[in-house]
């Protein structure tokens, strides 16, 4: 696609229950990122793929959280048994050269 | 980890005014990349940075790229209502390279 694309746009979900988000990157883009946005707060990293290459997992916050991607492209961010700390903004974003990215509008969760 | 320091925190200012933010880094940087983040959407790229010492302008933006690589500014001439936003300073360098960091961003408001 021409952007992207982060679904679901909204997420209301109940303590404890485990959710997915989905980022589908720019068509040919090689690198994925996730980052994290808490109301009123930078960016936090959490987890980046480049090619076929191992992803960097270094900014996941525990072990709740993974993310694979399939095929070198569509994204999916698991986070397990969720908390209400979890609450925030789950940003995606795409890069072909491994310079400026390109972020989707991201997934504002919250955690009731 | 690497660390960027975004400054101001926030700026109210009148329309038509010049505006200035800066972000200083610990480390060295290779790129720098100036965001906005408008209310419920993802950050877009403003203006990146590759060399040092580099100057680039974008319309009434302009960003240098600092000659020590640990510091970056944006400008904003004649300041209108539709800069309202977050802007965010980001920088790949070092043994973060891949991944970007962001610094905590500037809020900027403008009266009309």
């Amino acid at each position: 696609g021409a952007g992207v694309s982060q679904s679901p746009s909204n997420k209301v979900t109940e303590k404890g229950k485990d959710v997915e988000l989905r980022c589908d990157p720019i068509s040919g883009h090689t690198a994925l990122y996730w980052y994290r946005q808490s109301l009123g707060q930078g960016l936090e990293f959490l987890i980046y793929f480049q090619g076929n290459s191992a992803p960097d997992k270094s900014g996941l916050p525990s072990d709740r959280f993974s993310a694979e991607r399939t095929g070198g492209s569509v994204s999916t961010l698991t986070i397990q048994r969720t908390q209400q700390e979890d609450s925030a903004v789950y940003l995606c974003a795409s890069s072909g050269q491994g310079r400026g990215y390109t972020f989707g509008s991201g997934t504002r969760l919250t955690v009731v | 980890g690497q660390q960027l320091n975004q400054s101001p925190q926030s700026m109210f200012i009148q329309e038509g005014e010049d505006v200035s933010m800066n972000c200083t880094s610990s480390s060295i940087f290779n790129t720098w990349l100036w965001y906005k983040q408008d209310p419920g959407e993802g950050p877009v790229l403003l203006i990146a940075l590759y060399k040092a010492g580099e100057l680039t302008s974008n319309g009434r933006l302009t960003a240098q790229f600092g000659i020590t690589r640990k510091d970056s500014f944006l400008n904003i001439s004649a300041s209108i209502p539709s800069d309202v936003g977050i802007y965010f300073c980001a920088g790949f360098g070092g043994t973060s390279y891949g991944k970007l960091t962001f610094g905590q961003g500037t809020i900027l408001t403008v009266h009309p």
